[in-house]
Formats: structure tokens, sequence, C-alpha cells
């Protein structure tokens, strides 16, 4: 069974700080992973999707890489801002048997990130 | 493009009442889901459709909880009757299929939170 973690649980950083947010996951037979940011009370927006055959993607001051053989992602964020404040979610999918599975994804329990002026 | 549409975005009731959720996913997405997110965890899978059709319904509750989605739009989840540990919020995401593969980004709307006393 597929089980993602992540570290650390929440981060309070000064804004204009880079940081790091870390995701780990126990299979490492995935088809992707994606990296989502939820504000409090809202849905989930999607920021990044790493396929399992790439290595990283970046948006913006975002970049996110993927480590598929060792089970692990980082997100990078940099120059950190107030509006950046929110949780950050990653999650894998299983591989995608009969094209179907692909949204099946195991989430972890997410990094709450706060940004202070 | 209008996003996954979803109501109601609070309902509260008391153990063993029923209630319903809909959602309206993004425009010509063919993949429907319903994820359940309790506070603090991160989201976890309930039913998965294909157009009208359930690819994947294993974490569902089907003692308490019902799903339909009827030509192939619109969904409903059903819960009845409700428990206490229902309490959670459930969010519905969609997915496209886009030519020469299948990307797997889910799109998110922005949740039901249910609150059972």
């Amino acid at each position: 069974k597929q089980e993602v973690t992540q570290i650390p649980a929440a981060l309070s950083v000064p804004e204009g700080e880079n940081l790091v947010l870390n995701c780990s996951f126990t299979d490492s037979a995935i088809y992707n992973l994606q990296w989502f940011r939820q504000d409090p009370g809202k849905g989930l927006t999607s920021l990044l999707l790493i396929q399992s055959s790439q290595r990283e993607q970046t948006s913006g001051r975002l970049n996110a890489s993927l480590d598929k053989s060792s089970g692990r992602s980082t997100l990078y964020i940099a120059a950190s801002q107030p509006g950046d404040s929110a949780t950050y979610l990653c999650a894998v999918s299983p591989p995608n048997a009969g094209g179907t599975s692909y949204g099946k994804l195991t989430f972890g329990q997410g990094t709450i990130l706060t940004v202070h002026p | 493009e209008a996003g996954v549409a979803q109501s109601p975005r609070y309902k509260i009731i008391e153990k063993r009442q029923s209630v319903a959720f809909w959602c309206n996913p993004i425009s010509g997405h063919a993949t429907l889901y319903w994820y359940q997110q309790i506070l603090g965890q991160g989201p976890k899978l309930l039913i998965q459709f294909q157009n009208n059709g359930v690819v994947d319904d294993s974490q569902l509750p089907k003692d308490r909880f019902s799903a339909e989605r009827l030509k192939g739009v619109d969904s409903t989840l059903k819960i009845q009757p409700a428990k206490l540990e229902d309490s959670a919020v459930y969010l519905c995401a969609s997915s496209p299929r886009t030519s020469g593969g299948v990307t797997g980004e889910l799109f998110f709307g922005e949740g039901s939170r249910l609150t059972v006393l």
C-alpha cells in the first residue's frame, strides 16, 4: 500500500526566504507526482505535475524535483511571499493500468506554510 | 474555462440524517472523482467515474455512501445515514484526456464542507 509522508508538517519563515518542502513515498512504481496548494476553506490548486519519466518541473518561483528510485520529491519556493502562505500537498498516482488509474491519488498530510512580512 | 462546480459549500446536519452533494465537472472531462478530506489530513479517494460508469469504488463505505453520474456529466454523492465521523470536506475533481496520451492532471472544486452533529 502506497504511503506518502511530508516533512515538515508546518513551516514559518520570513518573507524573502528560499524554502524546501519534502515529500517521500514508499512505492516507487508511480505514474506521476503532483504538488497542490490549498488555501483555508478552499479546494486544491494544481501547482506542478511531474511525470514518472521526468526529473523536474518549473513554474515561476516554484521548482519541483522527482527522484523516483529513492521515493522522494522536493518543492522549492524561491523568494517566498506572504501570498505563498497555504497548505502544500503532494500526491502520487499508481501506474497507469488501463489508462484509468492515474487519478487515484494518494496524498500526504500536507505542509502548512506561513510566510510573515 | 469554468472550473469544477460543487454545491452546497457548507452543510450542517445531525447524525442519522441524510445529505447530498452535487458536482459539475469541467466541460469535456470524462473522468470524475470524489475525495473525502478530514481535517488535518490529505484527501482520500472515495469513487472514480469514467463517463457514467464506476471505475473504482473500493474505498466507498457502501453501507451509507452512494454516488451516481447520470449522462456522464454531473454527479451526486449521498450519505445516508450520516455519522459523526463523516464530518469532512468532500472534494470533486475531474481530469481531461489529452491527445497522444494522458497527463493525469486533476482539477479540483472548492469542496463541500459537512459537519455532522
